[in-house]
């Protein structure tokens, strides 16, 4: 069985400071990995995904994530945050080994963003 | 474009009574995700859709749960006999074609309460 850990509920931080949501998985297969945003009152958005390739993947809004196998690991990082940032962050994964779509989601990480 | 919706956005409901929510996914895309998020967990699968079978119906979590897709294109999750556990934000995904790879689209949720 696949699950997913953010052992983060809340993470408070300031503007302009780094940032890091931390996400592992459990799986005895290949998997992918993505991370979805959910903005105050709006549905779910991708953030961004790692299928394969590049163990270093990016979103169009500065944030980045890395897959690490021997950890079990898809931690987000952004360098600098901005109060936009601010909202819930949920780590998910699939593995294509089961012939199934159905995401595995984490309990989510509520990232709040002061001035 | 337009994206998924979901009607209605908040349901209030008596215990043991029946319960329709209904999604309509962003056009063309074959397939269609029904998830469901309670307070302060991530998004629980319920069952997912190709075209107008359901190709994954593993994550309904007992026979008063049930949804159709007739004509491959709009979802009704239907409930029997509800429980006040069934209370949660309910949602639904689409995205083009079946994979795990491919990127579901999520819709703003109903919300239901069960009293």
């Amino acid at each position: 069985a696949q699950s997913v850990t953010q052992l983060d509920s809340q993470v408070p931080v300031f503007e302009e400071a780094p940032v890091e949501l931390r996400c592992n998985y459990s799986s005895s297969v290949s998997v992918y990995l993505f991370w979805y945003v959910q903005y105050p009152n709006q549905g779910l958005q991708l953030l961004l995904k790692y299928l394969s390739g590049s163990t270093l993947v990016e979103s169009i809004n500065g944030f980045e994530a890395e897959f690490n196998k021997s950890q079990t690991s898809f931690h987000l990082r952004k360098p600098s945050v901005h109060i936009s940032d601010t909202a819930e962050y949920f780590c998910a994964v699939i593995s294509p080994s089961y012939n199934t779509d159905k995401l595995i989601f984490g309990t989510g990480t509520r990232l709040q963003v002061f001035p | 474009g337009a994206g998924v919706s979901q009607t209605p956005s908040n349901k209030v409901t008596e215990k043991g009574k029946y319960v329709e929510l209904r999604c309509d996914p962003i056009s063309g895309h074959t397939a269609l995700y029904w998830y469901r998020q309670s307070l302060g967990q991530g998004p629980e699968f319920l069952i997912y859709f190709q075209g107008t079978g359901a190709a994954d119906d593993s994550g309904l979590p007992n026979d008063r749960f049930f949804a159709v897709r007739p004509e491959g294109s709009v979802s009704t999750l239907k409930i029997q006999r509800t429980e006040r556990g069934d209370s949660a934000v309910y949602l639904c995904a689409s995205s083009p074609r079946q994979g795990a790879y491919n990127e579901q689209f999520f819709g703003p949720g109903t919300r239901l309460t069960v009293l």
